[in-house]
């Protein structure tokens, strides 16, 4: 089983500022990382896919790079509504793992 | 647009099946896919339990595959879960989601809480 790494854990975060947050993988998934937004009390919403494709609909800050086992969200001039957990999940072999969460909360 | 919509009782006794279906709308399950559940438990982050293909083929994690059974019934547009010998340890919300095969999770249902407690 592949298992994912984030870090942090935990952000607290001025709006405005840039947000970095890592997943890094037991072994080499190639691109198969994707990325997730959960706000409270609603399912996790599809924000990057391998990698650093991004999805219809989600806004042009938030950005992903990576491969191999080292990947990156990247939240460009965080906003108020950008207050939620973040997944990351490998989707290279079965079974699919996600990673913990990096919670960001705004100062 | 896909939708799916979980439906299934939320409280469920220990040692017990917990049963839950995914109803899809908007596309046929026959059309492709492989159609998901995954779960989080209170606080906790997220597990994938396992797939099932139109056809029927399955795919199970290793954690919980001696539990655990997904079916598809094309007719109905909706596929289900029935996971046996329920612990407090499976109290969680379940989701069913859509993901087009090693691919991500592009559709989610909105979540059925499931709690085990007599």
């Amino acid at each position: 089983e592949i298992v994912l790494t984030q870090s942090p854990d935990f952000l607290s975060v001025t709006p405005k500022e840039k947000v970095t947050i890592t997943c890094r993988a037991s072994q080499s998934i190639g691109s198969s990382l994707h990325w997730y937004q959960q706000k409270p009390d609603q399912s996790p919403k599809l924000l990057i896919k391998y990698g650093f494709q991004s999805i219809s609909g989600v806004p042009s800050r938030f950005r992903g790079s990576g491969s191999g086992t080292d990947f990156i969200l990247i939240i460009n001039s965080l906003e108020a509504e950008d207050a939620a957990t973040y997944y990351c999940h490998q989707s290279s072999s079965l079974p699919f793992t996600f990673g913990p969460g990096t919670k960001v909360e705004i100062k | 647009q896909v939708q799916l919509q979980e439906s299934g009782p939320g409280l469920v006794k220990p040692s017990e099946t917990l049963s839950l279906t995914c109803n899809v709308s908007g596309y046929s399950i026959s059309s492709g896919y492989y159609w998901t559940w995954i779960r989080q438990p209170p606080g906790k982050g997220l597990e994938w339990i396992g797939a099932i293909f139109h056809t029927g083929s399955t795919y199970y994690n290793p954690s919980l595959e001696s539990r655990v059974s997904i079916s598809v019934e094309v007719s109905k547009n909706q596929f289900s879960l029935h996971l046996s010998s329920v612990t407090a340890a499976d109290t969680a919300v379940y989701y069913c989601a859509r993901e087009a095969g090693i691919s991500p999770f592009d559709s989610w249902g909105q979540g059925n809480m499931v709690t085990v407690s007599s």
